[in-house]
């Protein structure tokens, strides 16, 4: 089945710095990223949504200078956290879909973000 | 407006019960619904898709959905729960080439 490969599984990092989390789709392109945000049990909550050459659509609330999304091919979506702090420690999951609205997503496993 | 609930955020069953996992949406066209699952530390993985085909679908592991459009249901069930079927389970629902909209999850615990 398809396969969506995220890395890095797990960051540890000092407050201040960046950190880029890659969203690879391995056997389909992904004309359609997404990138979500998840706390502890709790749902997903869909941070930005990019399509292939196009800049990323951020939901309300997620600040775009914070989180860089690029989606500069069909198979390879990149998030940047910048100048990360604390509260920015997260479980971070990418997604993937084609073009066709009957496709579901595929997910990454996910990114744990630990800022110190 | 497309949303999805799903009734209960914990259900815990005995081993080899009846699973079943509630998910209701709201749509004024017809959706394409799904059920993932999520394991500790791990992202989603699909169990199963409605996509307009037949109305009972089945998935992985033993699962199986049923859409009622009359009760604008499409619950999730498995006849005998085994012990790592504990996890976290979401419903989705997404119109056309809309983004995806999940429920807000149902944590299933199995009892030995």
């Amino acid at each position: 089945g398809a396969v969506v490969s995220q890395h890095p599984s797990w960051v540890i990092c000092k407050s201040g710095t960046s950190v880029k989390i890659e969203c690879r789709s391995l056997d389909f392109q992904a004309t359609t990223m997404f990138w979500y945000r998840q706390f502890p049990k709790q749902s997903l909550m869909l941070m930005a949504t990019s399509n292939e050459g196009s800049k990323a659509t951020y939901e309300q609330g997620v600040e775009k200078d914070k989180f860089l999304i690029n989606h500069a091919s069909l198979t390879l979506s990149t998030l940047t956290v910048t100048s990360a702090h604390p509260e920015d420690s997260s479980f971070y999951i990418c997604s993937a879909r084609s073009s066709r609205g009957d496709q579901p997503q595929h997910f990454g496993d996910g990114t744990r973000l630990s800022i110190l | 407006a497309q949303s999805v609930t799903q009734l209960g955020s914990h259900v815990s069953v005995s081993e080899g019960a009846l699973v079943l996992l509630r998910c209701n949406y709201s749509s004024s066209v017809p959706p394409y619904l799904f059920w993932y699952v999520q394991y500790p530390n791990q992202g989603l993985q699909l169990l199963l898709k409605y996509t307009s085909a037949a109305t009972l679908v089945k998935g992985i592991n033993g699962f199986e959905a049923e859409f009622k459009k009359s009760e604008t249901s499409f619950h999730l069930t498995k006849p005998s729960a085994h012990m790592s079927d504990a996890a976290e389970y979401f419903c989705a629902v997404r119109i056309n080439n809309n983004d995806m909209r999940f429920g807000a999850g149902t944590r299933l615990t199995v009892k030995p």
